[in-house]
């Protein structure tokens, strides 16, 4: 149980188009969803919390208009990178918390190239 | 604000040797969690262990366990019995309720040689 998927796994795309990253989880109810940037070799930095329904918080430093989050459901959070350039290429990760627990449930990831 | 450390930025074990992971963090809270995830080349992050701070005795899983020492602020990983299987990046994270959210130490890059 508690599985969490992420799509696309690998993505590319050209310097000033918008990627759409999907996370779902596929067998509870997270009310909680939170995204995540990893740099090669470096720890998970937290971008943005999103609770259903409701508008997503960011993380100091991240901006709101390129890394659009939508929670519109209970099993399913988009991040949308939005006039993506070569910077915001990255692995992303998000996770789910279920309700009324700490513990979150991690998805596999996506690679982000942008070229 | 929590801050979580792990001083040791690549380690080494022999297989079938034991090695331990530090880790220490800084709270003002009482009521937290404490875990060791583990991501492999794969990059799929997988708890390793946790362990709630209200509890005094260590967390076990097999082959892994953990120290915890509250009034120290530390929280090391020992994994008995190392397999090739183990290697990979190891993370400390912190969790209180109020915070909402898991603070990740820098890792710990772990290597076993066979």
């Amino acid at each position: 149980g508690a599985v969490v998927s992420q799509h696309p796994s690998w993505v590319i795309c050209k310097s000033g188009t918008s990627v759409k990253i999907e996370c779902r989880s596929l067998d509870f109810q997270a009310t909680t969803m939170f995204w995540y940037r990893q740099f090669p070799k470096q720890s998970l930095m937290l971008m943005a919390t999103s609770n259903e329904g409701s508008k997503a918080t960011y993380e100091q430093g991240v901006e709101k208009d390129k890394f659009l989050i939508n929670h519109a459901s209970l099993t399913l959070s988009t991040l949308t990178v939005t006039s993506a350039h070569p910077e915001d290429s990255s692995f992303y990760i998000c996770s789910a918390r279920v309700l009324l627990s700490y513990e979150q449930y991690f998805g596999p990831g996506t690679r982000l190239t942008v070229t | 604000a929590q801050t979580v450390t792990q001083s040791q930025p690549e380690m080494s074990v022999q297989e079938a040797e034991t090695v331990t992971l530090s880790c220490t963090y800084d709270t003002s809270e009482s009521d937290y969690y404490l875990f060791w995830y583990k991501q492999p080349p794969s990059r799929q992050m997988i708890l390793v262990i946790r362990q709630e701070a209200y509890k005094q005795q260590n967390a076990t899983e097999n082959r892994f366990s953990v120290n915890f020492q509250k009034a120290a602020k530390s929280f090391s990983l020992k994994i008995s019995d190392s397999q090739l299987g183990d290697a990979a990046m190891y993370f400390c994270a912190y969790y209180y309720n109020a915070g909402n959210m898991l603070t990740f130490g820098g890792g710990t890059r772990l290597m076993v040689k066979p």
